[in-house]
């Protein structure tokens, strides 16, 4: 069966820190990965998205890998700080479907000060 | 940025009773919007799916006639859930794509509590 797996344990570091978070995939074969930050009681905002021949993007202080041998995705945030506390979503696109998101289930991430 | 307004942010209704939420882009073409829910501390999970125009694809296991999707502009789109029992209560988001545009603009999320 497809599925879309995040560590569901909170991610604790400590401000200045790089915070890495993982997405792994099995039976889909994505044809783009994207990364998505939601608050509390908010709706999800869209961060990165990587393409299937892209091994590496980023955006100021996020950087997103995408390995598709592996079947994974990592999320890092560089220097850290407690405002990037939020629950982190991964969502893919399968190149066989409708070109409907899928989520993860999401990866909760606090930043101490 | 593209901006996405949902409304209302918060309801709560008593069982039976049918609520309605609004999902409006405002500054650019919703060719495509996607309905959602979410229960606490899970995914996303997509109910159903909607073009301007047409009538809205649903997923398994969402019943089309309990959640009525209606698309009828390309900055709008409604979801109604019909006759509300308290395991309907969940957070609803919705989220817009214009044309090729890959990425989603969501909601900010209608948490719907049934009495």
């Amino acid at each position: 069966s497809q599925k879309i797996e995040q560590n569901s344990e909170a991610l604790n570091i400590q401000e200045g820190k790089t915070a890495t978070l993982t997405c792994n995939y099995t039976n889909y074969s994505p044809a783009y990965l994207q990364w998505y930050r939601q608050d509390p009681g908010r709706g999800p905002v869209f961060l990165l998205l990587i393409r299937e021949n892209e091994k590496e993007k980023r955006k100021e202080r996020l950087k997103v890998t995408f390995d598709t041998t592996l079947k994974q995705s990592l999320f890092h945030i560089t220097a850290s700080q407690p405002a990037d506390s939020a629950t982190y979503l991964c969502a893919l696109v399968s190149s066989s479907n409708t070109g409907k998101l899928i989520f993860g289930q999401g990866t909760t991430l606090q930043v101490k000060p | 940025g593209a901006v996405v307004s949902q409304h209302p942010s918060r309801v709560i209704c008593k069982s039976g009773t049918s609520v309605k939420i609004e999902c409006r882009s405002l500054d650019f073409q919703a060719t495509t919007m996607f309905w959602y829910r979410q229960f606490p501390k899970q995914s996303l999970m997509l109910m159903a799916t909607s073009n301007e125009g047409s009538k809205a694809t649903y997923e398994q296991g969402v019943e089309k006639d309990k959640f009525l999707i209606n698309h009828a502009s390309l900055t709008l789109s409604t979801l109604t859930v019909t006759s509300a029992h308290p395991e309907d209560s969940s957070f609803y988001i919705c989220s817009a794509k214009t044309g090729a545009n890959e990425k989603l603009f969501f909601g900010s999320g209608t948490q719907l509590s049934v009495l």
